[in-house]
């Protein structure tokens, strides 16, 4: 079972480059999570999707945009990338439509971008 | 004030020793509470989930939650080298709408 899919696993940008995070899950879910991970951070929320065609803001959206493609899809794109975006990104889904005590995230690999 | 802290460590324990985790949180509305475990390098795993007041046991880990006091713990009993990893404690926060706030994890060192 491929479960979470998150591609590339490694990018190296320039500042002000664009560039865009795949996400794909084969576990029917209906929701779908964009965090980034930093040192001391924890897992800091960047956009999430309830259900296909719907998106909300998350704790740290500034400098990203999102894109529920479709059940299974849902892409982050950094249009103009700066140092401060130099992280560790994380896709998850989950059943629920809402965040639940009996069906938790399922987490993707990571992408680890950095930014020079 | 982190609305989840967990204390960062490293939390070091012998092989066999119980460790115990911490984690408290700010919103008195929270539902549930999530233990996850996360190696160096790769992505989150969920180890249990807990949402009643008191303990729940799932082989050798033992989630327990007090309300009242607005913590939530982890123990693992038996530790081996291989439950060495960063464990980062969840909470289902109710208030402004259902949101999934992580901690910032406790690294966990287990010795042989």
């Amino acid at each position: 079972n491929a479960g979470v899919t998150q591609t590339p696993k490694f990018q190296v940008l320039k500042t002000g480059q664009s560039m865009t995070l795949q996400c794909a899950q084969d576990m029917n879910h209906n929701s779908m999570y964009w965090y980034r991970q930093d040192p001391g951070m924890g897992l800091r929320l960047i956009y999430y999707s309830a259900s296909e065609g719907t998106t909300d803001k998350g704790e740290v959206p500034n400098g990203y945009n999102v894109s529920r493609l479709n059940k299974r899809e849902f892409s982050l794109r950094l249009e103009s990338a700066a140092p401060s975006q130099t992280s560790v990104y994380f896709c998850a889904s989950s059943e629920a439509q809402r965040p639940s005590h009996n069906q938790p995230q399922h987490f993707g690999d990571g992408t680890r971008l950095s930014i020079l | 004030q982190k609305e989840v802290e967990q204390n960062s460590g490293p939390l070091s324990v012998p092989e066999g020793a119980i460790a115990s985790l911490n984690c408290t949180y700010s919103d008195r509305g929270s539902q549930s509470f999530f233990w996850y475990r996360q190696y160096s390098g790769k992505s989150p795993e969920l180890i249990m989930f807990i949402y009643s007041n008191g303990d729940k046991e799932d082989g050798r880990f033992t989630a327990q939650l007090n309300k009242a006091s607005q913590y939530v713990s982890l123990l693992i009993r038996d530790s081996q080298p291989s439950d060495s990893a960063t464990y980062l404690c969840a909470v289902i926060r109710v208030t402004g709408g259902f949101k999934t706030i992580f901690g910032a994890g406790t690294r966990l060192f287990v010795k042989a």
